[in-house]
């Protein structure tokens, strides 16, 4: 199995704020990487995929990078409707493993 | 507009049997791959089965393998899981979600609003 490991586990951040969550897969996964926003009650949705790409009607604020093992999400200036939990997953192999998710929270 | 309606869940007694149900509209079942996620109380997310249109091909995680089955019935445009012996630790909000691709390899870009399983005597 493809093990993921992101960081950290929860953020304290200010409206503004440039923040970046990190995962690293335990071997090369390529592109094969997507990152979604997770808020309280609610389902996930796709911000990136394919470690870059921008879902559709996602705010240009979010953006996505890395490959092999090192990837990376930034969000450039939050917004209040920003704070939730973020979680990575790989897509190259199956079991398709999620990171351990980020919580980021209003300081 | 792509809307997957979730049915199914509850309270079902440790080795029971419960079938989840999630219905699709604004695509074709049929060409593209679709996938179930869980998400334990207060937990963070894990995959549990994916299946390639028609269902062709279908993985499943080690937790679940040999006692979930996913399926598809096209005509009803409708994504099955079928959990049998059900243990504590399925205890979760299960997705239905729909991959971006045909390949199982692609993101979940549309998902169901979670059914809620609890397994309790």
């Amino acid at each position: 199995d493809i093990q993921i490991t992101q960081s950290p586990s929860s953020l304290s951040a200010s409206v503004g704020d440039r923040v970046t969550i990190t995962c690293r897969a335990g071997q090369s996964i390529s592109n094969y990487l997507n990152w979604y926003q997770q808020k309280q009650g609610k389902a996930p949705k796709v911000l990136i995929y394919a470690a870059s790409s921008l879902q559709s009607g996602v705010p240009s604020r979010f953006s996505g990078s890395g490959s092999g093992t090192d990837f990376s999400l930034t969000i450039s200036s939050l917004q209040p409707e920003d704070f939730a939990t973020y979680y990575c997953q790989q897509s190259y192999n199956t079991p398709y493993t999620f990171g351990q998710g980020t919580k980021l929270e209003i300081k | 507009e792509v809307q997957l309606l979730q049915y199914g869940g509850g309270l079902i007694q440790p080795g029971g049997s419960l079938r989840l149900s999630c219905v699709a509209s604004g695509f074709t079942l049929n060409s593209y791959a679709m996938s179930w996620v869980r998400q334990a109380p207060g937990k963070g997310l894990e995959w549990v089965s994916s299946l390639r249109p028609s269902g062709s091909t279908t993985y499943y995680a080690d937790s679940v393998k040999g006692r979930f089955t996913i399926s598809t019935d096209n005509s009803k445009n409708t994504l099955f899981l079928q959990m049998n012996n059900l243990r504590a630790e399925d205890t979760a909000i299960y997705y239905c979600a729909k991959t971006s691709t045909r390949s199982t390899g692609g993101c979940l870009d549309s998902w169901g609003q979670g059914t809620l399983v609890t397994v309790s005597s």
